[in-house]
């Protein structure tokens, strides 16, 4: 069975330092992945999803198929990116395409 | 346009009653998604729609719990004889197509069952 896991509930970082949110994965086959995110007050929302290899809002994800892996990373964190996280994996086939989410990481950047 | 809307936005029940949860999904979107969210954890999958025909009810937890949309368009989950485990936050979410495509979440319903 698919499985995702974000092994750090909670994550502190200052404003301006590097931060990665960790995400690691089983699946047989070729995954797609995403992250979501949950920022204070709204509803969850898409951030990136891999196979578009793009950066939202300085946010980028790299797929290891090696180490299964699809941390976020972003260089310089924004107290505005204080939110929660989740990596989410789909269905890989058939007819629903529901997503298997891990369990979350709450991030606060601090001042 | 709008994005998803679920209500009620809070539902507090007694145990032993029976609850009905609303969604409306963006218009024109042909799957809709219900998870539960328990406190400290990610969505979990319940169900899922193609228009109007459950295609997969996987992950609903008990024979209480009942989910229909019956025109294609807004969905009701429905749980009966409530639990006190039942307290979580029902997402439902809708998708343009039936490919994977990201998904749209509504606000949630939280459920409080005393």
């Amino acid at each position: 069975a698919q499985r995702v896991t974000q092994p750090e509930k909670l994550l502190s970082v200052f404003k301006g330092a590097p931060v990665e949110l960790k995400c690691n994965y089983s699946y047989s086959g070729s995954p797609e992945l995403f992250w979501y995110v949950q920022y204070s007050r709204q509803r969850l929302q898409l951030l990136l999803r891999h196979i578009s290899r793009e950066s939202i809002k300085g946010f980028t994800a790299d797929l290891n198929k090696g180490e299964t892996s699809f941390h976020l990373k972003k260089p310089f964190a924004q107290e505005e990116d204080s939110a929660m996280y989740y990596c989410a994996l789909p269905r890989p086939s058939g007819s629903a395409r529901q997503l298997t989410f891990g369990s979350g990481t709450q991030l606060t950047v601090l001042p | 346009g709008a994005g998803v809307s679920q209500s009620p936005r809070y539902k507090v029940a007694k145990r032993g009653q029976d609850v009905a949860l609303r969604c409306d999904p963006i218009s024109g979107h042909v799957s809709l998604f219900w998870y539960q969210q328990a406190l400290g954890q990610g969505p979990e999958f319940l169900t899922y729609f193609q228009n109007e025909a459950q295609l997969d009810k996987s992950g609903l937890p008990s024979d209480r719990f009942f989910a229909e949309r019956p025109e294609g368009s807004v969905s009701t989950l429905k749980i009966q004889r409530t639990q006190q485990e039942d307290s979580a936050v029902y997402l439902c979410a809708s998708s343009y197509g039936t490919g994977g495509e990201r998904q749209y979440f509504g606000p949630g319903t939280r459920l409080t069952v005393t």
